[in-house]
């Protein structure tokens, strides 16, 4: 099946630096791909939709100044948590789907701790 | 946001017996998936049902659509202990192309 690459896997950082997450689709093109973020036991909340060449549509409640999100290719997004807090560590998965409505495929995570 | 609800939200039993899920969601769907996602992992797609499906199954898998009712069930068969997991329903919903997950049933199967 399809292969969604997320990179790094886990993270630690200082309070108030900027962490930048990618997720790439090994092989196919992704025009549309998805950010989520989990808490400790909880379920994956939406946090963006991404769309190739254009700007990311935000789910309310979240901040797009705080999450940057880039799609510049077909085969890569980029997640920037700015200026990261503690309660900003969570584990961000990222989701990728080709053309139309098929399957989504997810990459394996990034775990975030802000220290 | 969160479009479904899962219940229970823990299960835990024997190996060899059978575990059920169940979802209900808020809005038309265009379909239903089932993921799984083991500890700290990322997740792994098991089964879609469309919403004019009532019925599918994978293996030992079988899921359940009411959209009536707007409510799904997984149903895990002969389950085994490698089936431990967080296991979540997932809506695309109706004129959306957003996956919007389920609270989640976290099943432990012990040996």
């Amino acid at each position: 099946g399809a292969v969604v690459s997320q990179h790094p896997s886990w993270v630690i950082c200082k309070s108030g630096t900027s962490v930048k997450i990618e997720c790439r689709s090994l092989d196919f093109q992704a025009t549309t791909m998805f950010w989520y973020r989990q808490f400790p036991k909880q379920s994956l909340m939406l946090m963006a939709t991404s769309n190739e060449g254009s700007k990311a549509t935000y789910e309310q409640g979240v901040e797009k100044d705080k999450f940057l999100i880039n799609h510049a290719s077909l085969t890569l997004s980029t997640l920037t948590v700015t200026s990261a807090h503690p309660e900003d560590s969570s584990f961000y998965i990222c989701s990728a789907r080709s053309r139309g409505f098929g399957e989504l495929f997810f990459g394996e995570g990034s775990r975030l701790t802000v220290l | 946001s969160q479009q479904g609800e899962e219940d229970p939200q823990a299960l835990s039993i024997q190996e060899g017996e059978n575990a059920t899920m169940n979802c209900s969601y808020k809005t038309s769907i265009n379909n239903l998936q089932w993921y799984r996602q083991n500890s700290g992992r990322g997740l792994v797609h098991l089964i879609l049902i469309r919403s004019n499906e009532r019925e599918k199954h994978s293996g030992r898998l079988r899921v359940t659509l009411d959209t009536s009712k707007k409510s799904s069930s997984l149903l895990i068969t002969a389950s085994r202990a490698a089936d431990t997991a967080s296991y979540f329903c997932a809506t695309v919903p109706y004129n959306t192309d957003k996956l919007i997950f389920g609270t989640g049933t976290r099943l432990q199967v012990f040996p």
